[in-house]
C-alpha cells in the first residue's frame, strides 16, 4: 500500500470524448506525476505538478492537461480522445524535499482507459 | 535522448537466483530504481540506488551499479513463485527523484515451481 489512490479503476470512452482521471496523493506529498503505460510497454512520463504548478512535461500534446489541488489530489484531463490513448494511466506522488522526505515516487494502482 | 533497455523475458526455477539486467544511456542519472508490476496492478517500488553507490542489498534483493558501463542489475535470491511479475528499471535525471522517471520496457520474470 503506497497511500496513493486513483479513480475510476476502469473507464470506457469513445473517440472524440473527454475524460478526467483522478488521483489522491499521500498527505504531505507535494509532487505528483502522471504516466501513460500502453500495453506491453513501460510507463511514459506525461507531466509533473509541484505545489499546484506544472513542473515538467513529456512528449504529449496539449490535449493532455492537469490540475493539482491543495488537498493533495490531482486530475489528468484528456480532450478529443484517440484510439491510441487506450492505456493504463498511473499517478505517482513524492514527498516535499524541504521536509526531508525521500526522493522516490510512489505509484497508485492506475486507471485503465479504453477508447473505442 | 534517454534510453533504458531491458531484456524482455527471464525464466528461473523456484529457489534459484534471478538476475535482471538493465542498461541506460544518460550518464547524468542521479537515481536508478527497480519497480515490480503484477498483472493488472500499479508499480511497486522494490529498491533504488544513488548513482554514487555501486551496490545495495535489501533482504533478498541485491542491486549492482556499474556506472562506467551504465549497467544496472537486480538479483533476487531464492526466487519464489510470488516473484513472478514484470520488473522495470527506471532512471531519474533530476537533482532528486521527484523529477520524472524514464522506464525500460520491463522484464517479465516467470518462476517455474
Amino acid at each position: 500500500e503506497t497511500g496513493v489512490t486513483q479513480s475510476p479503476t476502469h473507464l470506457i470512452k469513445t473517440r472524440g470524448q473527454q475524460v478526467t482521471l483522478r488521483c489522491s496523493s499521500q498527505s504531505g506529498h507535494n509532487t505528483v506525476s502522471w504516466y501513460q503505460q500502453a500495453l506491453g510497454q513501460g510507463p511514459q512520463f506525461i507531466f509533473q505538478y509541484y505545489r499546484e504548478e506544472e513542473n515538467g512535461r513529456g512528449n504529449f500534446p496539449p490535449r493532455f492537461s492537469g490540475l493539482q489541488f491543495p488537498n493533495y489530489s490531482s486530475e489528468l484531463n484528456v480532450n478529443a480522445l484517440e484510439l491510441d490513448d487506450s492505456a493504463l494511466y498511473l499517478c505517482a506522488s513524492s514527498p516535499d524535499q524541504s521536509s526531508g522526505g525521500t526522493d522516490t515516487q510512489y505509484f497508485g494502482p492506475g486507471t485503465r482507459l479504453t477508447v473505442l | 535522448g534517454e534510453d533504458v533497455e531491458q531484456s524482455l523475458f527471464l525464466s528461473v526455477r523456484e529457489g534459484d537466483s534471478s538476475v535482471i539486467n538493465c542498461t541506460y544511456t544518460d550518464s547524468s542519472s542521479t537515481y536508478l530504481y527497480w519497480y515490480k508490476q503484477e498483472p493488472g496492478a500499479g508499480l511497486q517500488l522494490l529498491t533504488y540506488i544513488f548513482s554514487n553507490m555501486d551496490m545495495k542489498q535489501d533482504q533478498r534483493l541485491t542491486v549492482l551499479l556499474n556506472k562506467k558501463d551504465k549497467h544496472l542489475s537486480l538479483r533476487i535470491a531464492d526466487t519464489q513463485t510470488g516473484d513472478s511479475a514484470i520488473y522495470f528499471c527506471a532512471e531519474s535525471l533530476g537533482q532528486t527523484g521527484a523529477n520524472n522517471l524514464f522506464f525500460g520496457t520491463g522484464t517479465r520474470l516467470t518462476v517455474i515451481p
